[in-house]
């Protein structure tokens, strides 16, 4: 079993719809959970961070964060074309090192 | 302020032959990580480096790469006689200290992506 699971099959939406990306992840250990966004040919970016459980929310994005399940989520609201990125959830123990998923491309549609 | 940079962008080498990728972090970061992301896969981590130390090489394969950060000039990931399966995108990130290597607030760079033929 991988210690992150993403679920990496395209997803097409019309503009204006939410977008809801999760995964899930086998290390008890992990404490800290991320949403990294990335276009094409490009570096990761950090979308957003959660410490533990619970929700966060920045703008348009809320990212949420159930421990107990072992599943993490990301929701884009309103999503506009210049969303159409792929979206890489991530995950650390506190040791320094990053634990990703596969990515989940998004495309929103005008 | 120039973000990270990492070059060459585009890398093509034979198998058997020298690779050898170059990281100059943020200005004022003193910590870099290296992840590789291979095709159809997610970033993988390689190596955490301060100035002129490793302080966790645990996801590094255990031959022909190496990775050093010397005090002056960038990071540099080597690659020794490679094979195809090397051919991946390598990312560099850095932070200005140790806790963002968890915490996830990295700037990455845009990758240099290595084709072995």
């Amino acid at each position: 079993q991988k210690e992150v699971e993403q679920d990496p099959g395209p997803l097409s939406v019309p503009e204006g719809a939410i977008v809801s990306l999760n995964c899930t992840y086998s290390n008890s250990a992990f404490q800290y959970f991320m949403w990294y966004r990335q276009y094409s040919r490009k570096g990761p970016e950090l979308l957003m961070y959660t410490y533990s459980s619970g929700n966060k929310e920045d703008g348009r994005f809320t990212a949420q964060v159930d421990k107990s399940s072992k599943y993490i989520s990301l929701f884009i609201r309103d999503s506009q074309p210049s969303d159409s990125a792929t979206y890489l959830c991530a995950m650390s123990g506190g040791n320094n090192r990053l634990a990703f998923g596969k990515g989940n491309q998004v495309v929103v549609i005008p | 302020n120039a973000g990270v940079m990492q070059n060459p962008r585009h890398l093509v080498r034979r198998r058997g032959q020298e690779a050898r990728l170059r990281c100059s972090p943020m200005k004022g970061h003193s910590h870099v990580y290296w992840y590789r992301q291979l095709p159809e896969e997610g970033l993988k981590f390689m190596v955490y480096l301060q100035k002129e130390n490793i302080i966790d090489e645990s996801g590094m394969p255990k031959e022909r790469f190496s990775a050093e950060f010397p005090k002056e000039g960038p990071s540099i990931l080597r690659i020794q006689q490679v094979v195809r399966g090397d051919s991946a995108a390598y990312f560099c990130a850095s932070s200005p200290s140790a806790g963002q290597g968890s915490t996830g607030e990295l700037f990455f760079g845009e990758g240099s992506r290595l084709t072995v033929l």
